[in-house]
């Protein structure tokens, strides 16, 4: 059964640092891997979708990395901005299309 | 393109009530998801449909939950005789084919008091 982790779970930064989130997840057989980014109460916005022939995806001040033989994925935040305050969370897809596999999130708290 | 469409966007209801929610998927979108999430938690899987085909259940989705996709457009996700361990929210996404971008709707909140 594939299980993800985030870590840390929680994150609180100053205003401008560069920051990384991490992903681990124990079956290397993915599909793909998918960033999301959730506000407060709200529902889930795709941030980067890698998939797994790929090695990393940027957008923006945004960049995911995918190492897939060990499990791990990382995304880097630039620059960050009170705006960038919200979840995070990293997601797995084990079969072509099929459900993701969610990990819990880091809550991420950029302060100005 | 107006986006993924959940309704209600809220819903309290007493032990032992039946909910319905309802996804209006972007349009064209083939696919569409059903997911739960609690507090603290990502979402889970429950179900998916192909157009109009369900297929693959979550072995969450208990006999009191049934979904449904007439005709291959909207989706309904009902819940029968409902337990305070159904409070939770319930995320519809839709998607074109496989391996694109997912689309997750705001979600509609359920509270069994």
């Amino acid at each position: 059964k594939q299980e993800v982790t985030q870590i840390p779970a929680a994150l609180s930064v100053p205003e401008g640092e560069n920051l990384v989130l991490n992903c681990s997840f124990t079956d290397s057989a993915i599909y793909n891997l998918q960033w999301f980014r959730q506000d407060p109460g709200k529902g889930l916005t795709s941030l980067l979708l890698i998939q797994s022939s790929q090695r990393e995806q940027t957008s923006g001040r945004l960049n995911a990395s995918l190492d897939k033989s060990s499990g791990r994925s990382t995304l880097y935040i630039a620059a960050s901005q009170p705006g960038d305050s919200a979840t995070y969370l990293c997601a797995v897809s084990m079969e072509y299309g099929n459900k993701l596999v969610f990990g819990a999130g880091t809550i991420l708290r950029v302060k100005s | 393109d107006t986006g993924v469409s959940q309704d209600p966007r809220h819903k309290i209801t007493k032990r032992g009530q039946n909910v319905t929610f309802r996804c209006d998927p972007i349009s064209e979108h083939n696919r569409l998801y059903w997911y739960r999430q609690t507090l603290g938690q990502g979402p889970e899987f429950l179900t998916y449909f192909q157009n109009e085909a369900q297929l693959e259940k979550s072995r969450l989705l208990s006999d009191r939950f049934s979904a449904e996709r007439p005709k291959g457009s909207f989706s309904t996700l009902e819940i029968q005789r409902t337990e305070q361990g159904d409070s939770a929210m319930y995320l519809c996404a839709s998607t074109r084919g496989s391996g694109n971008t997912i689309y997750f709707g705001e979600g509609s909140w359920l509270t069994v008091v």
